[in-house]
């Protein structure tokens, strides 16, 4: 079946410490793939877009990788601030549903000052 | 969420009584799309529209309805609400479809008893 796996288990980091979130997928080949931000009673905001071409896209703090033999992307928060705790979402395009997102059920970061 | 809202933000119905829940934009962007949101579960796409009565239906569109009869407005309905359907409802708008990022209104949290 076809999945996109986010650590279902929040993860605590120090503050001022790198954060690394994981977005895996089976069966899928994504020509995209985005991140969002969502923070609680709101919606999710979208943060990165990277492309199947794509290795690594930054921004700002922000870096997100994309290993399509893999399957798999990596999202990083480096000097990680309490104010970046929230639940980071990880979402894919699929041929097979007219290129519609198809979206993990989100990782919760939580960062300790 | 600068430009696209939802109403309400909060309902609670009987199991049985129709329902329906309204997006509205000010983007003027071409794409719209419900989901719900459930605990343990990615975002889940109900109904999308690409244009002016131009709607198609997502992965879990049973027991729901939309309509687009202008640019700015989307409109979902639950026909007949059942307690499955609680759940947390988005809209979102893009601009360009999965190449863009998406964004999102604030959500409407409803409760079918």
């Amino acid at each position: 079946s076809q999945k996109i796996e986010q650590n279902s288990e929040a993860l605590n980091i120090q503050e001022g410490k790198t954060a690394t979130l994981t977005c895996n997928y089976t069966n899928y080949s994504p020509a995209y793939l985005q991140w969002y931000r969502q923070d609680p009673g709101r919606g999710p905001v979208f943060l990165l877009l990277i492309r199947e071409n794509e290795k690594e896209k930054r921004k700002e703090r922000l870096k997100v990788t994309f290993d399509t033999t893999l399957k798999q992307s990596l999202f990083h928060i480096t000097a990680s601030q309490p104010a970046d705790s929230a639940t980071y979402l990880c979402a894919l395009d699929h041929v097979d549903s007219n290129y519609q997102l198809i979206w993990g059920a989100g990782t919760k970061l939580i960062i300790k000052p | 969420d600068a430009g696209i809202t939802q109403s309400p933000r909060h309902k609670v119905t009987e199991t049985g009584t129709p329902v329906t829940l309204r997006c509205h934009q000010t983007e003027n962007h071409r794409y719209m799309y419900w989901y719900r949101q459930d605990p343990g579960h990615g975002l889940r796409l109900i109904h999308y529209s690409y244009g002016v009565k131009d709607t198609d239906k997502g992965e879990v569109s049973d027991g729901y309805s939309v309509s687009r009869s202008k640019t700015e407005d989307f409109l979902l309905t639950l026909e007949s609400a059942t307690s499955s359907q609680t759940s947390v409802y988005f809209c979102a708008i893009s601009e360009s479809g999965a190449e863009y990022g998406y964004t999102f209104g604030s959500g409407t949290r409803l409760t079918v008893v």
